[in-house]
């Protein structure tokens, strides 16, 4: 098992630029979530999935999409990068019932200049 | 709305000192509580959960002790080594009809020096 992956790594963005950061798990899960990770706030949510077909927003959604067609993937989407936007991003999941663990992608580090 | 409030870091520790992490919520409901650490440059672990008020969670050496009356979850180590340096987010979920979605306090980076 690969858990969960994320890709790229590292992505230096101009502003008004467009990107997808690529997120997959292969547990099956039903629950998929992004976060962001600033200094000093912890994590926030941005958006989560309870399943195919099903989004939602959680925070912090503003300047950002999702869909999930497949149990297996969950994109993220920046329509038009800001500076603001400069973070760490993790993608996690989970199954939906219960209080179990998440798991967490190794990062997507993003910088918009 | 649910929060998780942990001690500001950095923690700064010598080999083989005693470890607590301070960690309070505030949730509407009856939340699970997860501590997960961060490696340098990696994502998120899970280090230990309890679902219920008095449950204690324990991994490699950690504990916390989950107590409603005063709405706690400190981490605690009696013996910490050099390897455990890393950031420590405490954080609960609720069940919701919005899946299993996790809320963090700010982090609290530790340093073990020899």
């Amino acid at each position: 098992n690969a858990g969960v992956t994320q890709t790229p790594k590292f992505q230096v963005l101009k502003t008004g630029q467009s990107m997808t950061l690529q997120c997959a798990q292969d547990m099956n899960h039903e629950y998929m979530s992004w976060y962001r990770q600033d200094p000093g706030m912890g994590l926030r949510l941005i958006h989560y999935s309870v399943g195919a077909g099903i989004t939602d927003q959680g925070e912090v959604p503003n300047g950002y999409n999702v869909s999930r067609s497949t149990t297996e993937d969950f994109p993220l989407r920046l329509l038009s990068a800001a500076p603001s936007q400069t973070s760490v991003y993790f993608c996690a999941s989970s199954y939906a019932r219960g209080r179990g663990e998440q798991f967490f992608g190794p990062g997507t580090r993003l910088t918009v200049l | 709305g649910d929060s998780v409030t942990q001690m500001e870091g950095p923690v700064t520790l010598s080999e083989e000192a005693f470890l607590t992490i301070n960690c309070t919520y505030t949730a509407t409901g009856y939340p699970s509580l997860f501590w997960y650490v961060q490696y340098p440059g990696e994502g998120l672990q899970l280090l230990l959960k309890a679902t219920k008020a008095d449950d204690k969670g324990s991994n490699k050496g950690f504990e916390a002790t989950y107590r409603k009356e005063t709405t706690s979850f400190h981490l605690e180590k009696g013996s910490v080594q050099v390897s455990d340096s890393a950031v420590y987010f405490c954080a609960l979920t609720l069940i919701t009809g919005g899946g299993n979605k996790l809320t963090f306090g700010t982090g609290t980076q530790l340093k073990v020096e020899l």
